[in-house]
């Protein structure tokens, strides 16, 4: 079936540096994009979204892109924080897939100090 | 900040009990949904609710699992008789209406079945 990020890789990137963080899905139909952080022993936290019409939308600290002809996302942090390791979903969408999300295998984040 | 808020944080269950996983959504929400993950695996969709009905299901919901928005302020999801294989994270989230589809997430309860 169509699937999303089946991959948990994991980056460790040094304090101030910044992160690039992949996913790779597969439904051509996918319409909507969200970029999660899950802390150890908390829920998913919404970090940004992307709709299909843009290829790019900046948050604080944060931009994700969207590449629709090779079904690529990513999220890239700015000057990366300690607070920032964390395990982190991508997610999607489509409008034939009603209101539930699709989620990515998640990629681990560790920031060394 | 408001918070979607889960009850109780871990649940130890024997094989067959019925469970029962509570869950108080942001106090505006509309949409209601349960989302699961088995430890080391992706996040699943489970059920989404709203208007006081299942308005999608997937099939791990199959006829064990069912939701109920008893009063103004609870969500639950129950698991009539638990299976090993129901041990995972699940997860309660909730939306307003028109806020697109970032949703905000609880927690979580860790439902361990032994």
């Amino acid at each position: 079936g169509e699937s999303v990020g089946l991959h948990l890789p994991t980056l460790s990137v040094q304090e101030g540096d910044n992160s690039i963080i992949n996913c790779a899905y597969s439904n051509s139909a996918s319409d909507y994009f969200i970029w999660y952080k899950q802390e150890s022993g908390k829920g998913p936290q919404f970090i940004i979204d992307i709709r299909s019409n843009m290829d790019k939308r900046q948050g604080q600290r944060v931009t994700v892109l969207l590449n629709k002809t090779v079904k690529h996302l990513s999220l890239q942090i700015a000057a990366t924080q300690p607070g920032d390791s964390a395990v982190y979903f991508c997610a999607e969408n489509s409008n034939n897939a009603g209101n539930m999300l699709t989620f990515g295998g998640g990629t681990r984040l560790m920031v060394k100090p | 900040e408001p918070e979607v808020t889960q009850t109780p944080s871990h649940q130890v269950t024997q094989m067959g009990q019925e469970v029962i996983l509570r869950c108080v959504p942001i106090s505006n929400h509309l949409y209601f949904y349960w989302y699961r993950q088995i430890l080391g695996q992706k996040v699943e969709f489970l059920v989404s609710f709203y208007n006081n009905e299942i308005s999608e299901k997937s099939e791990i919901f199959d006829d064990q699992f069912s939701v109920e928005r008893p009063d103004g302020s609870n969500f639950t999801l129950k698991i009539r008789s638990t299976k090993l294989e129901d041990s995972a994270m699940y997860f309660c989230a909730s939306r307003r209406q028109n806020s697109g589809y970032g949703y905000t997430f609880g927690s979580g309860t860790r439902l361990t079945v032994v």
